[in-house]
């Protein structure tokens, strides 16, 4: 089972700054195979990035992924008050698809 | 579009069986993997499996065989999680999940969830 540890456990920053939020799996899950999703409290997560950089339908473009092999992030450009949320990596380069342990984003 | 509507909450005693269900609607059902993701109070998400639906073949991860069934109703364009004997530990809220993928891996990434079922097992 590929394990995915993400860092920090939370991040707070104000408006405006920048996020950057980290993905490290166990393997290599080769260049492609790693998505972002995005969940808000009491509502169900969506997909922001998958294929480790290419953004999902209707997800602003201040939100990109980047990274290969066992090393990803997820970059918040600018952060909207609509961001604060949990951030959860997942890999589906093995068979045994596993998700990460999730980045909060809260307000400073 | 796509929608994803799953089955309202539960509350059940352990030793109980269960079935959940998610009724899928806007793509077509048979080509798409569709499954399960449990989060735990307070948790992250972890995937339980996918069906299938064009072959009924289906797929568990190592934690959660042999504890739960899942299974697809190509005719209510319907799948369904269930246990037949519940523990505490089953307390979760369990979201329905399609994979992105037309007729692709098991193992995708998932572009619809549903709003997702709270099962709680208590005596």
């Amino acid at each position: 089972e590929i394990v995915l540890t993400q860092s920090p456990g939370t991040l707070s920053l104000s408006p405006g700054e920048r996020a950057t939020l980290s993905c490290r799996a166990s393997q290599n899950v080769g260049s492609k195979y790693l998505a972002w999703y995005q969940q808000k409290p009491g509502q169900a997560p969506r997909v922001l990035i998958y294929g480790a950089s290419s953004r999902a339908a209707g997800i602003p473009d201040r939100f990109s992924g980047s990274g290969s092999g066992t090393d990803f992030n997820l970059t918040i450009s600018r952060l909207e008050p609509e961001d604060f949320a949990v951030y959860y990596c997942q890999q589906y380069g093995s068979s045994l698809q596993t998700f990460g342990g999730g980045t909060k984003v809260d307000i400073k | 579009e796509v929608h994803l509507v799953q089955s309202g909450a539960e509350v059940k005693k352990p030793g109980e069986s269960l079935k959940i269900s998610c009724k899928a609607s806007g793509y077509k059902f048979t080509s798409y993997w569709i499954g399960w993701v449990r989060q735990m109070p307070g948790k992250g998400l972890e995937w339980v499996g996918n069906v299938y639906p064009g072959d009924s073949d289906t797929r568990y991860s190592p934690s959660f065989q042999g504890q739960i069934t899942i299974s697809a109703d190509k005719s209510v364009t319907t799948a369904y999680l269930q246990w037949s004997s519940l523990k505490a530990s089953d307390t979760a809220m369990y979201y329905c999940v399609k994979n992105e993928a037309v007729a692709g891996p098991a193992a995708y990434f998932f572009d619809s969830w549903g709003q997702g079922t709270l099962v709680t097992v208590s005596s």
